[in-house]
């Protein structure tokens, strides 16, 4: 089964200054990877999300960004942050060899960064 | 648009009551329908899934969710809660050829022992 590791899973940073985000996944290849953000009584809003090294996809226009490198590897980043971009960051991945034929599988999550931005 | 509503944003049992919690999504063609638990401190946990067949969906830790297709609805259900169950729980969804889950802003519950 998977395995999601991010890091750092708390960071408290100045208003525009930048931010990388790590997210790094392991056994399973060539999965669909997504940003979440988790806000007290809104859910999980989906930042972006990847099907492939080099492809994102935004959901929601805003401060920051995405990139995936490696296959199993994603990051979030911001050249400079807002007060708005607290937060708590949540990388997630989807298996996709379960997909075909079968449309969603669940989601396997990360534990998590909490960003404040001060 | 596809969306997720969870209409319950907090909920207070005792140990021992029964528990339902609602969630109704807005979705076009085939629809697979999850729920999550995040307990403090912890990530977030798939609870059940449901795909087709059965619609009443048997979980982990006791937890069922029946998806009732006439009334958009995939409601999370266990007869007798403990005080270890208190967590926030989310239901999602996702169309039948999506990447991508569909959230609801999630319900908090806590159970008084």
């Amino acid at each position: 089964s998977q395995t999601i590791h991010q890091w750092p899973a708390t960071l408290v940073q100045p208003v525009g200054s930048p931010l990388s985000l790590e997210c790094t996944v392991e056994g399973t290849s060539n999965p669909n990877l997504y940003w979440y953000r988790q806000a007290a009584g809104r859910g999980l809003q989906l930042l972006f999300y990847s099907v492939g090294i080099g492809q994102i996809s935004s959901e929601v226009p805003q401060n920051l960004s995405a990139s995936r490198p490696q296959d199993r590897q994603f990051i979030l980043s911001s050249k400079k942050l807002l007060l708005s971009d607290s937060g708590f960051y949540l990388c997630a991945c989807m298996e996709t060899r379960a997909l075909s034929g079968r449309g969603s599988s669940p989601l396997h999550f990360g534990n998590g960064t909490r960003l404040t931005v001060t | 648009a596809q969306s997720v509503s969870q209409h319950n944003h907090h909920v207070i049992l005792s140990e021992a009551a029964s528990l339902e919690l609602g969630c109704n999504y807005s979705y076009g063609g085939t629809v697979n329908l999850f729920w999550y638990v995040q307990y403090p401190g912890q990530h977030l946990q798939l609870l059940l899934k449901y795909f087709s067949g059965d619609p009443l969906v048997k979980g982990i830790k006791g937890f069922e969710a029946e998806f009732i297709k006439s009334k958009f609805s995939f409601n999370l259900r266990k007869p007798s809660v403990q005080w270890s169950d208190t967590a926030e729980y989310f239901c999602a969804a996702g169309s039948g050829s999506a990447r991508q889950l569909t959230f609801g802003s999630g319900t908090q519950l806590t159970v008084l022992p």
